[in-house]
């Protein structure tokens, strides 16, 4: 079975700051990434997702993410954050066998942008 | 689209009531699925669904029961309250591996 290790907790930036949070993942086989945002309130939304191809992510409102298959990890990044970016940030992975496979999250990560 | 829709969106129990929560999706996807989120716990997976009259269980299914009559409709139900059971919970669907479109949520309190 896979699972989804995010290390940083909280994370607390200064705006235009930039971001970087890790997501590391374990899993013998071919695997799909994504990246969640939770807005306070709200339900999750897709940042972003790698399911092949280019390692280089690029998803909604300037995020990226780099897979690197050697050390198992898709963190995600941003060059400059906005007040706005503030809210819990969810790695995600399932095993692409072809067939439908369960979704594994990680604990996320509290973003807070301090303007 | 209404997407993914979860009623009611919230609920207080007493223990040891019994209760449904809805989910409902329009966008025939195969795949659903129930998750509770807890603080710093992330989304742990409750039960899940291939498709209609197929169901599993997840990390976390014990207190729950799920069934999947049609492609649409996803109920989770809790036998018996429990306070541990206090959490929001959140239904999704999607097509085979594809993202998951989430509903907005059910922020259930048991006393």
């Amino acid at each position: 079975a896979q699972s989804v290790s995010q290390h940083n907790h909280h994370v607390i930036l200064s705006e235009a700051a930039s971001l970087e949070l890790g997501c590391n993942y374990s899993y013998g086989g071919t695997v799909n990434l994504f990246w969640y945002v939770q807005y306070p309130g709200q339900h999750l939304q897709l940042l972003l997702k790698y399911f092949s191809g280019d390692p280089l992510v690029k998803g909604i409102k300037g995020f990226e993410a780099e897979f690197i298959k050697s050390k198992f990890s898709f963190n995600l990044r941003k060059p400059s954050v906005q007040w706005s970016d503030t809210a819990e940030y969810f790695c995600a992975v399932n095993a692409d066998t072809g067939g439908y496979q369960k979704v594994t999250f990680g604990t996320g990560t509290k973003l807070q942008v301090i303007p | 689209n209404a997407g993914v829709t979860q009623t009611p969106k919230f609920q207080v129990l007493k223990t040891g009531q019994s209760m449904t929560l809805q989910c409902a999706q329009d966008m025939n996807h195969e795949y659903m699925s129930w998750y509770r989120q807890d603080p710093g716990m992330g989304l742990r997976l409750i039960h899940y669904s291939v498709g209609a009259g197929i169901t599993d269980q997840g990390e976390v299914p014990n207190g729950y029961n799920v069934s999947r009559s049609t492609t649409e409709d996803f109920p989770l139900r809790l036998l018996s309250a429990a306070p541990s059971q206090t959490s929001v919970y959140f239904c999704a669907s999607s097509y085979r591996n594809q993202p998951q479109h989430f509903g907005d949520g059910t922020r259930l309190s048991i006393l």
